[in-house]
Protein backbone atom coordinates (compact mmCIF):
# COMPACT_ATOMS: atom_id res chain seq x y z
CA UNK A 1 0.00 0.00 0.00
CA UNK A 2 1.36 3.30 -0.68
CA UNK A 3 1.60 6.31 2.15
CA UNK A 4 1.55 9.55 0.81
CA UNK A 5 3.48 12.20 2.97
CA UNK A 6 2.83 16.06 2.43
CA UNK A 7 5.24 18.84 3.56
CA UNK A 8 4.69 20.96 5.18
CA UNK A 9 1.93 20.47 7.16
CA UNK A 10 1.19 24.26 7.17
CA UNK A 11 2.74 27.36 4.73
CA UNK A 12 1.95 30.73 6.30
CA UNK A 13 2.48 33.32 2.92
CA UNK A 14 1.25 36.69 2.03
CA UNK A 15 -1.10 37.18 -1.36
CA UNK A 16 0.68 37.42 -3.86
CA UNK A 17 3.75 35.46 -2.94
CA UNK A 18 4.42 31.76 -4.59
CA UNK A 19 3.21 28.43 -2.77
CA UNK A 20 5.06 25.46 -3.08
CA UNK A 21 3.63 21.84 -1.49
CA UNK A 22 5.15 18.69 -1.51
CA UNK A 23 3.92 14.81 -1.79
CA UNK A 24 5.83 12.33 -1.50
CA UNK A 25 4.94 8.91 -1.98
CA UNK A 26 6.25 5.50 -0.47
CA UNK A 27 6.92 3.58 -3.62
CA UNK A 28 6.49 4.94 -7.36
CA UNK A 29 3.14 5.98 -8.29
CA UNK A 30 2.57 4.18 -11.64
CA UNK A 31 1.56 6.05 -14.53
CA UNK A 32 1.55 9.00 -13.26
CA UNK A 33 -1.80 8.48 -11.26
CA UNK A 34 -1.43 11.51 -8.77
CA UNK A 35 -4.27 14.25 -8.47
CA UNK A 36 -4.25 17.51 -6.55
CA UNK A 37 -7.30 18.59 -4.69
CA UNK A 38 -8.52 22.36 -3.01
CA UNK A 39 -10.75 22.28 0.20
CA UNK A 40 -11.91 25.60 1.74
CA UNK A 41 -13.48 25.73 4.75
CA UNK A 42 -16.88 24.17 4.72
CA UNK A 43 -17.21 23.29 1.60
CA UNK A 44 -16.08 20.00 -0.85
CA UNK A 45 -12.51 18.93 -2.17
CA UNK A 46 -12.66 20.74 -5.80
CA UNK A 47 -10.22 18.78 -8.53
CA UNK A 48 -6.98 20.75 -9.55
CA UNK A 49 -4.46 18.23 -11.23
CA UNK A 50 -4.92 14.90 -12.69
CA UNK A 51 -2.11 13.11 -14.07
CA UNK A 52 0.58 15.13 -12.16
CA UNK A 53 0.44 17.83 -14.14
CA UNK A 54 -3.08 18.13 -15.86
CA UNK A 55 -5.09 21.19 -14.74
CA UNK A 56 -8.88 20.42 -14.49
CA UNK A 57 -11.60 22.68 -16.13
CA UNK A 58 -11.70 25.83 -14.85
CA UNK A 59 -8.94 25.99 -12.88
CA UNK A 60 -6.82 28.78 -13.13
CA UNK A 61 -2.96 28.70 -14.73
CA UNK A 62 -1.48 29.85 -11.46
CA UNK A 63 -1.75 26.64 -10.33
CA UNK A 64 0.48 23.90 -11.67
CA UNK A 65 1.55 20.32 -10.68
CA UNK A 66 4.92 18.82 -11.65
CA UNK A 67 6.79 15.36 -10.75
CA UNK A 68 6.70 12.04 -11.59
CA UNK A 69 8.01 8.61 -8.96
CA UNK A 70 7.45 9.21 -5.78
CA UNK A 71 8.36 13.08 -5.66
CA UNK A 72 5.25 15.65 -6.85
CA UNK A 73 4.90 19.45 -6.29
CA UNK A 74 1.76 21.53 -6.81
CA UNK A 75 3.07 25.36 -7.16
CA UNK A 76 0.81 28.41 -6.65
CA UNK A 77 2.45 30.99 -8.66
CA UNK A 78 0.93 34.25 -6.77
CA UNK A 79 -1.28 33.67 -4.23
CA UNK A 80 -4.76 35.40 -4.13
CA UNK A 81 -7.19 35.39 -1.08
CA UNK A 82 -9.44 32.69 -2.20
CA UNK A 83 -6.55 30.17 -2.45
CA UNK A 84 -5.92 30.38 1.38
CA UNK A 85 -7.14 27.02 1.72
CA UNK A 86 -6.09 22.87 2.78
CA UNK A 87 -4.78 21.26 -0.58
CA UNK A 88 -4.59 17.27 -0.67
CA UNK A 89 -2.51 14.81 -2.72
CA UNK A 90 -4.14 11.88 -3.75
CA UNK A 91 -3.13 8.67 -5.58
CA UNK A 92 -4.54 5.23 -7.66
CA UNK A 93 -3.26 2.07 -7.43
CA UNK A 94 -4.48 -1.20 -8.47
CA UNK A 95 -4.19 -3.31 -4.89
CA UNK A 96 -6.55 -1.80 -2.52
CA UNK A 97 -7.26 0.26 -1.09
CA UNK A 98 -7.60 2.17 -4.69
CA UNK A 99 -7.53 5.46 -3.71
CA UNK A 100 -4.89 7.04 -1.32
CA UNK A 101 -5.35 10.61 0.32
CA UNK A 102 -2.17 12.99 1.87
CA UNK A 103 -2.73 14.68 5.15
CA UNK A 104 -3.18 17.95 3.41
CA UNK A 105 -0.88 20.88 3.70
CA UNK A 106 -3.25 23.88 4.89
CA UNK A 107 -1.76 26.98 3.18
CA UNK A 108 -2.57 30.25 5.39
CA UNK A 109 -2.49 34.11 5.66
CA UNK A 110 1.19 34.93 6.66
CA UNK B 1 -22.71 21.31 -16.35
CA UNK B 2 -21.90 18.11 -13.91
CA UNK B 3 -24.24 18.31 -10.26
CA UNK B 4 -23.74 15.55 -7.82
CA UNK B 5 -26.95 16.96 -4.86
CA UNK B 6 -26.57 14.44 -1.98
CA UNK B 7 -29.27 13.48 0.97
CA UNK B 8 -29.41 15.65 4.08
CA UNK B 9 -27.29 15.06 7.08
CA UNK B 10 -28.58 11.99 9.38
CA UNK B 11 -28.50 11.15 12.90
CA UNK B 12 -28.26 7.35 13.83
CA UNK B 13 -27.91 5.77 17.24
CA UNK B 14 -24.91 3.35 17.42
CA UNK B 15 -25.59 0.02 15.85
CA UNK B 16 -27.98 1.42 13.24
CA UNK B 17 -28.06 2.07 9.51
CA UNK B 18 -27.74 4.93 7.52
CA UNK B 19 -27.91 5.49 3.31
CA UNK B 20 -27.01 8.25 1.69
CA UNK B 21 -28.00 8.85 -1.86
CA UNK B 22 -26.43 11.19 -4.43
CA UNK B 23 -28.63 12.45 -7.31
CA UNK B 24 -26.40 12.85 -10.72
CA UNK B 25 -27.29 15.13 -13.65
CA UNK B 26 -24.96 16.92 -16.56
CA UNK B 27 -23.52 13.45 -17.67
CA UNK B 28 -24.00 10.28 -18.78
CA UNK B 29 -24.37 8.37 -15.30
CA UNK B 30 -23.79 5.19 -16.87
CA UNK B 31 -20.76 6.21 -17.90
CA UNK B 32 -18.63 7.62 -15.22
CA UNK B 33 -17.94 5.43 -11.95
CA UNK B 34 -18.94 7.12 -8.45
CA UNK B 35 -16.66 6.80 -5.55
CA UNK B 36 -17.44 7.83 -1.73
CA UNK B 37 -15.44 9.48 -0.01
CA UNK B 38 -15.55 10.51 3.78
CA UNK B 39 -13.65 13.05 6.44
CA UNK B 40 -13.96 13.58 9.92
CA UNK B 41 -14.19 16.87 11.08
CA UNK B 42 -10.91 19.10 10.60
CA UNK B 43 -9.28 15.78 9.38
CA UNK B 44 -8.51 13.99 5.95
CA UNK B 45 -10.05 12.42 3.18
CA UNK B 46 -10.85 8.49 3.09
CA UNK B 47 -11.76 6.66 0.04
CA UNK B 48 -14.58 4.16 0.74
CA UNK B 49 -15.00 2.70 -2.40
CA UNK B 50 -16.78 2.94 -6.11
CA UNK B 51 -19.51 1.38 -8.15
CA UNK B 52 -19.87 1.10 -11.73
CA UNK B 53 -23.36 2.46 -12.52
CA UNK B 54 -23.83 0.58 -15.82
CA UNK B 55 -22.75 -2.84 -14.80
CA UNK B 56 -23.47 -2.48 -10.69
CA UNK B 57 -20.08 -3.87 -9.82
CA UNK B 58 -18.37 -2.70 -7.17
CA UNK B 59 -15.13 -2.33 -5.10
CA UNK B 60 -15.14 -1.49 -1.56
CA UNK B 61 -12.09 -0.27 0.35
CA UNK B 62 -10.57 -3.03 2.89
CA UNK B 63 -11.51 -1.50 5.97
CA UNK B 64 -15.48 -0.92 5.00
CA UNK B 65 -15.66 -4.47 3.41
CA UNK B 66 -18.00 -6.02 5.74
CA UNK B 67 -20.22 -2.75 6.76
CA UNK B 68 -20.58 -1.02 3.44
CA UNK B 69 -22.94 -1.63 0.42
CA UNK B 70 -22.78 1.27 -2.51
CA UNK B 71 -25.80 0.56 -5.17
CA UNK B 72 -27.21 2.63 -8.02
CA UNK B 73 -30.34 3.36 -10.00
CA UNK B 74 -29.47 4.35 -13.62
CA UNK B 75 -33.31 5.35 -13.95
CA UNK B 76 -33.12 8.20 -11.45
CA UNK B 77 -29.33 8.59 -12.10
CA UNK B 78 -29.03 8.31 -8.25
CA UNK B 79 -26.07 6.10 -6.59
CA UNK B 80 -26.30 5.72 -2.58
CA UNK B 81 -24.15 4.57 0.08
CA UNK B 82 -25.30 2.22 3.05
CA UNK B 83 -23.19 1.86 6.25
CA UNK B 84 -23.98 -0.67 8.85
CA UNK B 85 -23.49 -1.08 12.49
CA UNK B 86 -22.38 2.76 12.81
CA UNK B 87 -20.22 3.76 15.68
CA UNK B 88 -19.34 7.23 16.89
CA UNK B 89 -15.80 6.98 14.63
CA UNK B 90 -18.89 7.34 11.82
CA UNK B 91 -19.34 10.55 12.50
CA UNK B 92 -18.11 12.08 9.84
CA UNK B 93 -19.23 13.80 6.54
CA UNK B 94 -19.83 11.58 3.61
CA UNK B 95 -19.22 12.61 0.05
CA UNK B 96 -19.53 11.32 -3.22
CA UNK B 97 -17.71 11.97 -6.24
CA UNK B 98 -17.01 11.25 -9.97
CA UNK B 99 -14.59 9.45 -11.14
CA UNK B 100 -12.56 11.15 -14.62
CA UNK B 101 -9.94 11.01 -15.99
CA UNK B 102 -6.33 9.80 -14.71
CA UNK B 103 -8.32 8.31 -11.99
CA UNK B 104 -8.83 11.39 -10.21
CA UNK B 105 -12.07 12.76 -8.76
CA UNK B 106 -13.56 15.14 -10.68
CA UNK B 107 -17.16 16.71 -9.29
CA UNK B 108 -17.79 16.17 -5.92
CA UNK B 109 -20.93 16.52 -3.68
CA UNK B 110 -21.98 18.93 -1.11
CA UNK B 111 -21.31 16.34 1.56
CA UNK B 112 -23.69 14.42 4.09
CA UNK B 113 -22.92 14.97 7.50
CA UNK B 114 -23.70 11.51 9.74
CA UNK B 115 -23.92 11.62 13.13
CA UNK B 116 -23.70 8.65 15.60
CA UNK B 117 -25.10 9.72 19.34
CA UNK B 118 -27.45 7.69 21.46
Amino acid sequence: EIVLTQSPGTLSLSPGERATLSCRASQSVSGNYLAWYQQRPGQAPRLLISGASSRATGIPDRFSGSGSGTDFTLTISRLEPEDFAVYFCQHYGDSPPLFTFGPGTKVDIK
Amino acid sequence: QVQLVQSGAEVRKPGASVKVSCKASGYPFSGYYMHWVRQAPGQGLEWMGRINPNSGGTIYAQKFQDRVTMTSDTSIRTAYMELSRLTSDDTVVYYCARGGVAAALDDWGQGTLVTVSS
